[in-house]
């Protein structure tokens, strides 16, 4: 199985700064038939289900905002919010679409310092 | 607008079953992959298994695999996870997800808890 692992385990950012999220897996995730990365970040609020934020590592979905950005390959990736707003209170998780079984990270929870 | 609607979650005795329906409308069903994704109180996602559109093609992660029955009926866009020889471990919300690509969750319903417990 591919693991995830996500770092740090929470954060607290002032608002208007910039949260960093990092998220590494246990082997490559690229697929060399498409050249895409299969990572995807997802925004979990409390007593919400979790939403799609990123795939193919840095594609945002439909909707999403422009300060949140995905960067990296191959097995280190990072979620960049670039300026917190009060509405971005969250659990992140990374996930592995490259390979069954499908495999998340611990999650990230980012707060308001 | 994608809607994901889900029901039979309950209080269930270890070993005991349920049956856990997902309605979906605003999409085509039958053209998307469906995924059961579960989160016990307070913990991280967990996926436990995933359709494709047709019903065709199914996985299981290996928690569940021999004890949990995914399917689903696209005459009434409804998706299903029967799950038998339930665990206190078992307990959580359980979403199920629409798919594009069978990987990943685009849409999430707002979930069902599951509780096993004598």
């Amino acid at each position: 199985d591919i693991v995830m692992t996500q770092s740090p385990d929470s954060l607290a950012v002032s608002l208007g700064e910039r949260a960093t999220i990092n998220c590494k897996s246990s082997q490559s995730v690229l697929k060399s038939s498409d050249n895409n990365n299969y990572l995807v970040w997802y925004q979990q609020k409390p007593g919400q289900p979790p939403q799609l934020l990123i795939y193919w590592a840095s594609t945002r979905a439909s909707g999403v905002p422009d300060r949140f950005s995905g960067s990296g390959s191959g097995t280190d990736f990072t979620l960049t919010i670039s300026s917190l707003q009060a509405e971005d209170v969250a659990v992140y998780y990374c996930q592995q679409d490259y390979a069954t079984p499908l495999t998340f990270g611990g999650g990230t929870k980012v707060e308001i310092k | 607008e994608v809607q994901l609607v889900e029901s039979g979650g309950g209080l269930v005795q270890p070993g005991g079953s349920l049956r856990l329906s997902c309605g979906a409308s605003g999409f085509t069903f039958r053209n998307y992959w469906m995924l059961w994704v579960r989160q016990a109180p307070g913990k991280g996602l967990v996926w436990v298994s995933r359709i494709n559109g047709d019903g065709s093609f199914t996985t299981y992660a290996d928690s569940v695999k021999g004890r949990f029955t995914i399917s689903r009926d696209n005459a009434k866009n409804t998706l299903y996870l029967q799950m038998n020889s339930l665990r206190v471990e078992d307990t959580a919300i359980y979403y199920c997800a629409q798919s594009t690509g069978g990987g990943l969750g685009d849409y999430w319903g707002q979930g069902t808890l599951v509780t096993v417990s004598s």
